[in-house]
């Protein structure tokens, strides 16, 4: 198996263009999440899905901030406008159960300029 | 409520030394327990994980864990520490069937730094 694909591995963007970040689960996993990254925080869950339903947004810091997740085997996290503070690295994980381990995507280092 | 505190965001240890990476959690219900690794500019990658079997795990790399519900602990342990061994480890923690269902938290990390 490929593991979790991501794309793109590096996204750099001015201050106020959409971003949209990439992921495909590895075939089979009914969760997937989206977590982000930085010095500051360390690692923040933003979003999860169940059988492409969101379960929990909580995470999610504002309204810029979106995902979906259209099939099982595609999730986009979109950030309209982007601002200099989400620069991060972003990671996608997917899972095949709730007791199973989470794999992780080898991310996607956003820096917004 | 969930959450992990791992004590010591950097340790350093020598080469062949034991390595003892602290982690405590706090859980309203029964949890399930994993240690991370990460390497630079990579993502996180499973060690090693509890999920109310034997409370000693073992796991890749020669690291193991010990479940201790008494001290809500899960310290991650390796005998002989290996240069290759210099990352980042994370401890997380899901309830076992609980409300966050499928949810992590995670740790701060604690950066390893192996020496020769």
């Amino acid at each position: 198996d490929a593991g979790v694909i991501q794309s793109p591995r590096h996204e750099v963007t001015e201050m106020g263009q959409e971003v949209t970040l990439r992921c495909k689960p590895i075939s089979g996993h009914d969760y997937l999440f989206w977590y982000r990254q930085t010095m500051m925080r360390g690692l923040e869950l933003l979003i999860y899905f169940n059988n492409n339903v969101p379960i929990d947004d909580s995470g999610m810091p504002e309204d810029r901030f979106s995902a979906k997740m259209p099939n099982a085997s595609f999730s986009t996290l979109k950030i309209q406008p982007s601002e200099p503070r989400d620069s991060a690295v972003y990671f996608c994980a997917s899972s095949g159960g709730s007791e199973d381990e989470q794999y992780f995507g080898p991310g996607t280092r956003l820096t917004v300029t | 409520a969930q959450s992990v505190t791992q004590l010591g965001s950097h340790v350093s240890v020598s080469e062949g030394a034991l390595v003892l990476l602290r982690c405590n959690y706090s859980s309203s219900v029964p949890p399930y327990l994993f240690w991370y690794v990460q390497y630079p500019n990579q993502g996180l990658q499973l060690l090693l994980k509890y999920t109310s079997a034997a409370t000693l795990v073992k796991g890749i790399n020669g690291f193991e864990a010990e479940f201790k519900k008494s001290e809500t602990s899960f310290h991650l342990t390796k005998p002989s520490a290996h240069m290759s061994d210099a990352a980042e480890y994370f401890c997380a923690v899901t309830d076992a069937g609980g409300t966050s269902y499928g949810k992590l938290t995670f740790g701060q990390g604690t950066i390893l730094t192996v020496h020769p």
